[in-house]
Parts: C-alpha cells; sequence; structure tokens
C-alpha cells in the first residue's frame, strides 16, 4: 500500500531564506508527483507536477525534484517571502491509476518577517 | 469567478442529522471526486464519479452517499451524521484526457458535527 510522508510537519522560517520540504513516498511505482498549495479557505492550488520519467520541474522561485528509485521528492523554495505561508502538501498518482492521489499530512509554513 | 464551487462553506449540525454538500463546477470536466481532509492528516477519497453514470467509492466511503446530477454537479451526503465525520471537506474536477493530467479543489466544506 502506497504511503506517503511529509517532513518536517511545520517550520517557520525568517524572510529570505531558501528552505526545502521533503516528501517520501514507499513505493517507486508511480506516474506522477504532485506539490499543493493550501491555503486556508481557498482550497489547494497545484504547484508542480513532475511526471515518473522527468528529475524536477521549475516554476518561478520553486524547484521540485524526483527521485523515483529512493522514493523521494523535494520542493526548494529560494528567496523565502511571507506570501510563501501556506501548508504545501504532496501527492503522488500511482502507476496502476489514472485518477487516484495518495497525499501526505502536508508542512506547515510560516515565513516571518 | 470560481471554476469550482462548494456550498456551504461553512456547516454546524448536530448528530443524526442528515447533510448535503454541494459541488459545481465550470471547467467541463467529466470526473469529479469528493474528499475529506483531517488535521495531521493527508487527504482520503470519499467517492468519485468519471461521468454522470459512473459512481465509484473510494477509500472511506462508509457513512456517505453521492449523487450525480448533471456533468456540473456533485453532492456528497451524509445520512446520518457523527461527531468523527467532523472535517473540512474537498470537491475536487479532473479531465483524464489531459496531459499532464490534474486535479482542480474547490475551496473546501468546514463541517462540524456536535
Amino acid at each position: 500500500k502506497q504511503e506517503v510522508t511529509q517532513i518536517p510537519a511545520a517550520l517557520s522560517v525568517p524572510e529570505g531564506e531558501n528552505l526545502v520540504l521533503n516528501c517520501s513516498f514507499t513505493d517507486s511505482a508511480i506516474y506522477n508527483l504532485q506539490w499543493f498549495r493550501q491555503d486556508p479557505g481557498k482550497g489547494l492550488t497545484s504547484l508542480l507536477l513532475i511526471q515518473s520519467s522527468q528529475r524536477e520541474q521549475t516554476s518561478g522561485r520553486l524547484n521540485a525534484s524526483l527521485d523515483k528509485s529512493s522514493g523521494r521528492s523535494t520542493l526548494y523554495i529560494a528567496a523565502s517571502q511571507p506570501g510563501d505561508s501556506a501548508t504545501y502538501l504532496c501527492a503522488v498518482r500511482p502507476g496502476d491509476s489514472s485518477y487516484k492521489l495518495i497525499f501526505g499530512s502536508g508542512t506547515r509554513l510560516l515565513v516571518r518577517p | 469567478d470560481a471554476d469550482v464551487t462548494q456550498t456551504p462553506r461553512n456547516r454546524i449540525t448536530k448528530t443524526g442529522k442528515r447533510i448535503m454538500l454541494e459541488c459545481s463546477q465550470t471547467k467541463g470536466h467529466d470526473r469529479m471526486y469528493w474528499y475529506r481532509q483531517d488535521p495531521g492528516l493527508g487527504l482520503r477519497l470519499i467517492y468519485y464519479s468519471f461521468d454522470v453514470k459512473d459512481i465509484n467509492k473510494g477509500e472511506i466511503s462508509d457513512g456517505y452517499s453521492v449523487s450525480r446530477q448533471a456533468q456540473a454537479k456533485f453532492s456528497l451526503s451524509l445520512e446520518s451524521a457523527i461527531p468523527n465525520q467532523t472535517a473540512l471537506y474537498f470537491c475536487a474536477t479532473g479531465n483524464g484526457e489531459q496531459s499532464p493530467d490534474t486535479q482542480y479543489f474547490g475551496p473546501g466544506t468546514r463541517l462540524t458535527v456536535l
């Protein structure tokens, strides 16, 4: 059974710091991995999606990497800003499913001014 | 206007009451999903629907039922609410033919069962 773990559960950093959020999964047979941002009252917003054949994806100050063989993904946020404060969720799509997403429990990030 | 809307946004109810959460989408997607999120846990799939006539149970369907009234509408019902159904509920849509595929989430409904 696929399990997704995110460490740390919470993180507080000063503005401007570069930071890394971690996601690990137990079964390397995945179709893709997705990082979401969750803001209170606004649902989930997809940030980056990495297909199983890819190693990384970048969008602005965000860079997500995927090491499928070791069951790990990282989300790197450069030059963090207070507006980055949110909960970040990773989710994997199992290789045998066209729809199922297995979510981690998230990392709650606070960027202090 | 938001592509995926949920009503109500917040609801407090009592044990034993029947509750319906509604979801509407304007994205034209065939696939719709209902998830619940509990503190410290990831989202878990309750029900999903690939089209109006195709409805399937997810990981945690006990105590819930759904209705797909149209391509754009997917409702979740709690037949007799209990306190451990207190959670944040999300509706999502998806286009299974899209590459890369992704799911689009509504803003969530916070349900409290007393």
